[in-house]
Formats: structure tokens, sequence, C-alpha cells
């Protein structure tokens, strides 16, 4: 069956460059997340969104990053100005709605990207 | 703020071991708790979750009990295979801090034949 999917898979980029990254979540999926995997800070949140409510932008570490979801759909996490820290594995997941009051939805990781930042 | 602390790795073990990863967290409230597993290569996985205290969650062979008096979810498995090397992450979700997964750093394990 089709998962979260995310591209590219890898990316090289020069510091100063901006990326794109893309996600593609579960179909159905209202709830959308980014994390991002690296050796120093370990799995760490980034944003979220939920339907049409306003995302959840409190673990975004700088002013550099940014993302947005298209028709509730598909979401990009860009990166202006990248730098050497930034480097790590951009995690995307998803969700079925969240019930307030009911057990915790499942989050549905995609494969990831890696970015690399010379 | 909530955290998730584990105990570091790797851990390696031999087939048929007994395998226990602690798990701690700090949180104001009751969270959910999960134990999510990253295979070589592959993405994350939810291996198991528990949503209130004295849950046990479990699958293939893990087992995590929820201790709300020693804020614990410590993962378990009696028997541990060559398949189960892996990476191991134990996480909160707390419903007052939104919706995310608040993780711990990861444990790998390397089971030899």
């Amino acid at each position: 069956g089709a998962g979260v999917s995310q591209s590219p898979s890898n990316k090289v980029t020069e510091k100063g460059k901006d990326v794109e990254l893309r996600c593609d979540p579960i179909s159905g999926h209202t709830a959308l997340y980014w994390y991002r995997q690296s050796l120093g800070q370990g799995l760490e949140f980034l944003i979220y969104f939920q339907g049409n409510s306003a995302p959840d932008k409190s673990g975004l570490p700088s002013d550099r990053f940014s993302a947005e979801r298209t028709g509730g759909s598909v979401s990009t996490l860009t990166i202006q100005r990248t730098q050497q820290e930034d480097s790590a594995v951009y995690l995307c997941a998803s969700a079925p709605t969240y019930r307030a009051g009911a057990g915790a939805d499942t989050q549905y990781f995609g494969p990831g990207t890696r970015l690399t930042v010379l | 703020g909530n955290s998730v602390t584990q105990m570091e790795g790797p851990v390696t073990l031999s087939e048929e071991a007994f395998l226990t990863i602690n798990c701690t967290y700090t949180a104001t409230g009751y969270p959910s708790l999960f134990w999510y597993v990253q295979y070589p290569g592959e993405g994350l996985q939810l291996l198991l979750k528990a949503t209130k205290a004295d849950d046990k969650g479990s699958n293939k062979g893990f087992e995590a009990t929820y201790r709300k008096e020693t804020t614990s979810f410590h993962l378990e498995k009696g028997s541990v295979q060559v398949s189960d090397s892996a990476v191991y992450f134990c996480a909160l979700r707390y419903k007052a801090a939104g919706n995310k997964l608040t993780f711990g750093g990861g444990t790998r394990v390397l089971v030899k034949p």
C-alpha cells in the first residue's frame, strides 16, 4: 500500500543555497509532521499541520526554516541559506485526524531525506 | 518541559538472549508513550504504544508497560533474533503540548547469531 513518500531521498547542497524537501502523506491523513534526525540532536520535532488549522511551528530552529502544506496534502519544507549544521535526515510523518479524548493516533513515517550541506 | 531518557547503546546480544531497554520520561500530566523502531536502511515504524497508566503495549514479542509511579516505559523481549537488530526510540506525546512526539536519543541493538 502507499505509505508516506519523501523526495529527494538524498540532497547535497552548498552552504548558502536554498533547498526544498517534499512530503506526500498517506491519502486521507489530515495531520502532517516534520522532524529531523541528526547526530548531535537526535530526533526533534520541527512543525505540525492539522487540517486547516494554523500550523504548530514551535520546533523550527530558525527563520530560515519554513513549511507549507498545499490543499491539505503535499507539504514542502524549505530551508533558506543552508548551513552545515542543517545537515540531517528530515523525516515526514502523517496521521489520521486526532480526536480529542481518543487514544493516541499512530504517526506513519516516511523514509526521510538525507540533507548534506557542504 | 517534556523529555525522554533512554539507555545509550550500543547493546550487543546473542540470539535468544533477553533484551531490556530502559526508558524514563518527564512530563506534566499523563502522556501517551511509544516505542518506535528503525531497521537498517528503513524508516521509523511504530512498534508498540500505551495510552494510560498500567497499559501494556505488545507487538512482535516485545512488551512495555506504562508505569506512572516510576515514569517509565521499559522495552523487553524474552528471546531476540538477529532480525531484531535495529535502533529503538522511546517517545511520548502529551496532548497539552500539541501532538508532536518527543523522542529519546535512541538505542542501537545488535543481535549476533
